[in-house]
């Protein structure tokens, strides 16, 4: 299994919740990412952190808010979202975006769903 | 900006039969190809990569193909087992982009017993 784990794996809330999804990697990488995996649609890159600085946000709504304290942990925070944010939300790490050979690895998703 | 495309959306066969996959991308300047599975409940975990510089590379029953000149890529699996069965995605990328993978929309495999 990788070294990415995310938690929880499955989240239901309602549109005026405040909630938070974890993620961790074990694999000493300096990068981390947030995408989102919607049905029938590729994946979106939405957050990139490289050396706990954000280098990438993919004109995400601010109803989204990343917080990256170190290279290994990331967090996805949330409040006032909207049913149309349901999804797979995936974390990913890697160990230097800046370079051609670079490789993400996956953590296994948070399934939310938004009511 | 980069786009791929990934054919077909679906795809089922029987086992012990070949499967191709077949992605094309418009950056000329992108030079690393991805290819992930993702099984039922799991992300996306990669199974094999090909960088710009070769045209081939294989692990056991899988093989990618680059042509550089046509802008596609391609993935083959060779004697298809029912644990083959998943989603593969496809994805390319450009040197120096901070890790800007494009994805392309998957392809759901079903290898039949």
């Amino acid at each position: 299994e990788t070294g990415v784990t995310q938690t929880p794996r499955h989240l239901v809330m309602g549109m005026t919740n405040k909630k938070s999804l974890k993620c961790e990697q074990h694999l000493g990488h300096n990068a981390m990412y947030w995408y989102k995996q919607s049905a029938k649609k590729p994946l979106e890159l939405m957050f990139v952190y490289n050396f706990k600085e954000q280098t990438e946000n993919n004109s995400v709504p601010s109803r989204f808010s990343p917080e990256c304290p170190n290279s290994s942990h990331l967090f996805l925070h949330l409040h006032t979202l909207q049913p149309e944010d349901s999804a797979l939300y995936l974390c990913a790490s890697s160990q230097d975006p800046g370079r051609s050979t670079d490789t993400q690895y996956f953590g296994p998703g948070t399934r939310l769903t938004v009511l | 900006g980069e786009n791929v495309e990934q054919h077909p959306s679906t795809l089922s066969v029987q086992e012990g039969d070949s499967a191709v996959i077949k992605c094309t991308y418009s950056d000329s300047a992108s030079n690393y190809f991805p290819w992930y599975k993702q099984e039922l409940g799991k992300g996306p975990q990669l199974i094999i990569d090909i960088r710009s510089n070769v045209g081939e590379k294989k692990d056991q029953r899988i093989a990618v193909t680059l042509n550089k000149t046509a802008k596609h890529f391609s993935l083959h699996i060779t004697e298809t087992q029912p644990e083959d069965s998943a989603v593969y995605f496809c994805a390319a990328s450009r040197g120096g982009s901070q890790g800007n993978l494009i994805f392309g929309k998957g392809t759901k495999l079903s290898v039949k017993p």
